[in-house]
């Protein structure tokens, strides 16, 4: 089966760093994605991952480990308006497979 | 480059009554993909296309859905006699086929059942 688990909720303060974890367990692996999503809004690519190792873009990193089946997205610097949800998808022979998402609330 | 574009943002309808989205992607794209998103869970693939042609399909599509992409621009989604668990964010997404690509994603159509 396909299965990729996300926290439900995680909480941070302004100026902070945020670390949210993806573990995944899918039939097929192309790469894994992060996106970020505004509530009512389409959610935005952030990053990708294929090879093991550490992605940095600005303010947000994400890591891959393909043995373990893990990721994790890293949020330096911390903003308000970072608060929204971040889904954790799996490309599985072109289609992506996405996790529940992490809802991140960042407080003043 | 304008994004993908979906019509309508909103739709309310009666339940068993049929329902068309529209989706226009961004424009050099040749994968077009509709996913389905409820409250509080990740979007869930429904299908995708490859230019005119329709890939795959997921096995949690029932028969009422349908969709089509005739000349490998547009896509659009149908819904044959809605029933109240058809109540979702409908997205569209669009990717080129080159290498590794992030899929783009439109705002969405939100479908509500009465």
């Amino acid at each position: 089966g396909q299965n990729i688990d996300q926290p439900t909720e995680m909480t941070a303060t302004e100026g902070a760093i945020v670390q949210i974890n993806c573990t995944y367990q899918t039939s097929g692996f192309n790469g894994l994605f992060w996106y970020q999503q505004h509530a009512g809004e389409a959610p935005t690519f952030l990053s990708y991952n294929v090879l093991d190792g550490l992605e940095e873009k600005g303010r947000f990193s994400s890591f891959l480990s393909r043995s373990k089946g893990y990721s994790y997205l890293l949020l330096k610097e911390l903003q308000m308006k970072d608060s929204a949800s971040y889904l954790c998808a799996v490309d599985n022979t072109d289609k992506l497979i996405f996790g529940t998402g992490t809802r991140l609330q960042v407080f003043p | 480059d304008t994004g993908v574009s979906q019509d309508p943002r909103h739709k309310i309808t009666k339940r068993g009554q049929n329902v068309t989205f529209r989706c226009d992607p961004i424009s050099e794209h040749n994968r077009l993909y509709w996913y389905r998103q409820t409250l509080g869970q990740g979007p869930e693939f429904l299908t995708y296309f490859q230019n005119e042609a329709q890939l795959e399909k997921s096995r949690l599509l029932s028969d009422r859905f349908s969709a089509e992409r005739p000349k490998g621009s547009f896509s659009t989604l149908e819904i044959q006699r809605t029933e109240q668990g058809d109540s979702a964010m409908y997205l569209c997404a669009s990717s080129s086929d080159r290498g590794p690509q992030p899929q783009h994603f439109g705002d969405g159509t939100r479908l509500s059942i009465l």
